[in-house]
């Protein structure tokens, strides 16, 4: 069975702060991963990985993925109160290549 | 342009009783989603559409859940009879060719089973 696992589950940094979330994953024909912000509504697209070691940015979001050892990260520097959100990683596989998600990272971002 | 639009946005039904969503993907997208998000939990997908035809339907509880996809473009997943396990977001999605990263989510259904 596909599985993707985040940790830490929940964390509360104060505004400025970096943070790294990570993700592993063991799936079957392993296509991309892909990460997404979730406030209190529907998912957004940050990123989608397909190559390891090649890092992709967005502003101070930044993601990078290792396919030899099944993780990603996801990084936030100098963070601000509007990146407080639950973060999650979902992998595109399986017989399908449909999309698994993790449980999310609930990230709190105090000013 | 349009997001995907879903309705209701909540509802409260009594176990044992039916429910029924409604998805509007965006204009022209062929592939359409309907994922299941219990609190705490990352999305789960229950049933993909290609066009009106199902590309993958196997997490889907067939013995209470159903869905259908008309002429291609609305969508509507129905639960009959709900149990209390069902309480849930349930979030429809949309891409233009079935490319994952193209998914667009839309606001979701919050369901309470009582």
């Amino acid at each position: 069975e596909d599985k993707v696992v985040q940790s830490p589950l929940s964390l509360v940094v104060h505004e400025g702060d970096t943070v790294t979330l990570n993700c592993s994953y063991e799936v079957t024909n392993f296509r991309s991963l892909l990460w997404y912000k979730q406030e209190k509504k529907a998912p957004t697209f940050l990123f989608m990985l397909t190559s390891s070691g090649i890092e992709k940015k967005s502003g101070r979001l930044s993601s990078i993925l290792d396919k030899k050892e099944l993780f990603s990260i996801l990084n936030i520097t100098a963070t601000q109160t509007g990146d407080s959100a639950v973060y999650l990683c979902a992998v595109e596989g399986g017989s399908n290549y449909k999309l698994t998600f993790g449980k999310g990272t609930l990230l709190t971002v105090n000013p | 342009e349009a997001g995907v639009a879903q309705s209701p946005r909540y509802k409260i039904i009594e176990k044992r009783q039916s429910v029924a969503f409604w998805c509007n993907p965006i204009s022209g997208h062929a592939t359409l989603y309907w994922y299941q998000q219990i609190l705490g939990q990352g999305p789960k997908l229950l049933i993909q559409f290609q066009n009106n035809g199902v590309v993958d339907d196997s997490q889907l509880p067939k013995d209470r859940f159903s869905a259908e996809r008309l002429k291609g473009v609305d969508s509507t997943l129905k639960i009959q009879p709900a149990k209390l396990e069902d309480s849930a977001v349930y979030l429809c999605a949309s891409s233009l060719d079935g490319g994952i990263y193209e998914q667009y989510f839309g606001p979701g259904t919050r369901l309470t089973v009582t």
